[in-house]
C-alpha cells in the first residue's frame, strides 16, 4: 500500500478554538481521501470526503483542504467542542470503493472544556 | 452510505482454538469487502480485500491460511481465525464501498482477546 503520511500524532485543543490535522500523500492515482473519527472500542465513521477535483469542501463545523500540487489535504474543526475528543484518520483510495483505503497512522485530539 | 453489521463486538477465547467474525452488508450487495486490523494506539492496517465467489487477495504478510476469509453470498463475509494466539489479540474491522462507489462504511469492530 502506497503511504500517507498524518500530523500531529496528538492535538490539544481548548473549546471553542480551531483543530487541523495535516496529511500528505505520495500516489497520485489516489482518487478518494476521506477523513475518519473514530472513538475508543467503535469502528471509525465518516467526516468528510473530498475528491481532487475541488480544493476545499466544507459540512457544518468541518472542512478539507485539498492541495494536488503539493499532494496534501487538511482536516479543519471549527469551534472545537469536548465531544470532538476522539482520533481522527485521513485515508486515501484508488477509485474509490473498488480499491481498499490507506490509513494514516491517526491523530489523537482532545478538546480541552 | 451502507449498513454494516459486525458481529460479535467482542469474543474472548483461549489460545489455540478458532474464532469466527462476521460482516453483513444489510441494504446491498457487495461483491468485495475489506477486512482490517487495529491493534491499540495505532492504525488500521488492511489484511485482506474479499471476493464473493472468489479467493480472498491478501496483504503482503498476513497468513492466508490463519485468517481464513469467505465470502460466500453477496451479503456475508467472515474472518476466521484460526489457532488464535495471543499475539492476535486485536480489533478487527470489516468496511463495505457504499452503494455507486463513493466511500466505504466500517463495521462496528470486534474486539478479540485470546488468553
Amino acid at each position: 500500500q502506497q503511504q500517507v503520511k498524518q500530523s500531529p500524532q496528538s492535538l490539544i485543543v481548548q473549546k471553542g478554538g480551531i483543530s487541523i490535522i495535516n496529511c500528505a500523500y505520495e500516489n497520485t492515482a489516489f482518487d478518494y481521501f476521506p477523513w475518519y473519527q473514530q472513538f475508543p472500542g467503535k469502528g471509525p465513521a465518516l467526516l468528510i470526503a473530498i475528491r481532487p477535483d475541488v480544493s476545499e469542501k466544507k459540512e457544518g463545523r468541518f472542512t478539507i483542504s485539498f492541495n494536488k500540487s503539493a499532494k496534501q489535504f487538511s482536516l479543519h474543526i471549527m469551534d472545537s467542542q469536548p465531544g470532538d475528543s476522539a482520533t481522527y484518520f485521513c485515508a486515501a483510495s484508488i477509485n474509490a470503493g473498488r480499491r481498499a483505503l490507506t490509513f494514516g497512522s491517526g491523530t489523537r485530539l482532545q478538546v480541552q472544556p | 452510505g451502507a449498513v454494516v453489521s459486525q458481529h460479535p463486538s467482542w469474543v474472548i477465547c483461549k489460545s489455540g482454538t478458532s474464532v469466527k467474525i462476521e460482516c453483513r452488508s444489510l441494504d446491498f450487495q457487495a461483491t468485495t469487502m475489506f477486512w482490517y486490523r487495529q491493534f491499540p494506539k495505532q492504525s488500521l492496517m488492511l489484511m485482506a480485500t474479499s471476493n464473493e465467489g472468489s479467493k480472498a487477495t491478501y496483504e503482503q504478510g498476513v497468513e492466508k491460511d490463519k485468517f481464513l476469509i469467505n465470502h460466500a453470498s453477496l451479503t456475508l463475509s467472515t474472518l476466521t481465525v484460526t489457532s488464535a494466539h495471543p499475539e492476535d489479540s486485536s480489533f478487527y474491522i470489516c468496511s463495505v464501498p457504499d452503494r455507486g462507489n463513493y466511500g466505504y462504511t466500517f463495521g462496528s469492530g470486534t474486539r478479540l482477546t485470546v488468553v
